[in-house]
């Protein structure tokens, strides 16, 4: 399995330019995570979808951040419009279904770093 | 829910040593897992070792451990003989097994050094 795959690595837009990432996670993982990750405030959870479904979107910092997950391969995290501050590393994380007792690892793709001028 | 507590922001430690970066946890689930990750400066997430809360055994993964106590709810993870390439950030995070759809929040994570 190729893993979480993340696109793009690296994106360097203007204030108020719309911004995607996207996200394709494991196959045969069923939940899915976005996170962001700052000096300033750690690494926080944005969002999790639960097969296609958006579970918690409280850590979304406001209106201007959109997730969706039309379908159980593909993700998007969309920032409109951007600013400064969204300046972050965005990462995308999978886990597969719970069974039993065991662990059920969070597999993380290799992160979005997003700069906003 | 759950909440994680990482109160050692940054750790030294000298080359072949062991080390234990702690993390306690909050919970009124029955239960539970704690998980345990590492950041090297790359920025990538690595997964490290995972303890489930009714494992009767603490979990050990090669040079990793859990110095799991239920009771205290704490879940140091333990690094025996250290190496350079463990200087990294390291992250402690709850996994609900209960539900499908526990969220996964992290702690604010340790820096550790490995000094030669």
């Amino acid at each position: 399995d190729a893993g979480v795959i993340q696109s793009p690595r690296h994106e360097v837009t203007e204030m108020g330019q719309e911004v995607t990432l996207r996200c394709k996670p494991i196959s045969g993982h069923n939940s899915l995570f976005w996170y962001r990750q700052t000096m300033m405030r750690g690494l926080e959870l944005l969002i999790y979808f639960n097969n296609n479904v958006p579970i918690d979107d409280s850590g979304m910092p406001e209106d201007r951040f959109s997730a969706k997950m039309p379908n159980a391969s593909f993700s998007t995290l969309k920032i409109q419009p951007s600013e400064p501050r969204d300046s972050a590393v965005y990462f995308c994380a999978s886990r597969p279904p719970i069974r039993g007792s065991g662990a059920n690892v969070l597999t993380f793709g290799a992160g979005s770093r997003l700069t906003v001028l | 829910a759950q909440k994680i507590t990482q109160t050692q922001p940054g750790m030294f430690v000298q080359e072949k040593e062991a080390v234990t970066l702690d993390c306690t946890y909050d919970t009124s689930d029955q239960s539970y897992g704690l998980f345990w990750y590492k950041q090297p400066s790359s920025g990538e997430m690595i997964f490290l070792i995972y303890q489930g809360s009714y494992d009767e055994q603490n979990a050990t993964e090669g040079r990793y451990s859990l110095n799991f106590q239920k009771a205290r709810k704490s879940a140091n993870l333990v690094i025996s003989a250290s190496q350079l390439g463990d200087s990294a950030m390291y992250f402690c995070a709850p996994g609900g097994l209960e539900t499908n759809a526990g969220k996964s929040t992290f702690g604010d994570g340790t820096t550790l050094t490995v000094k030669p």
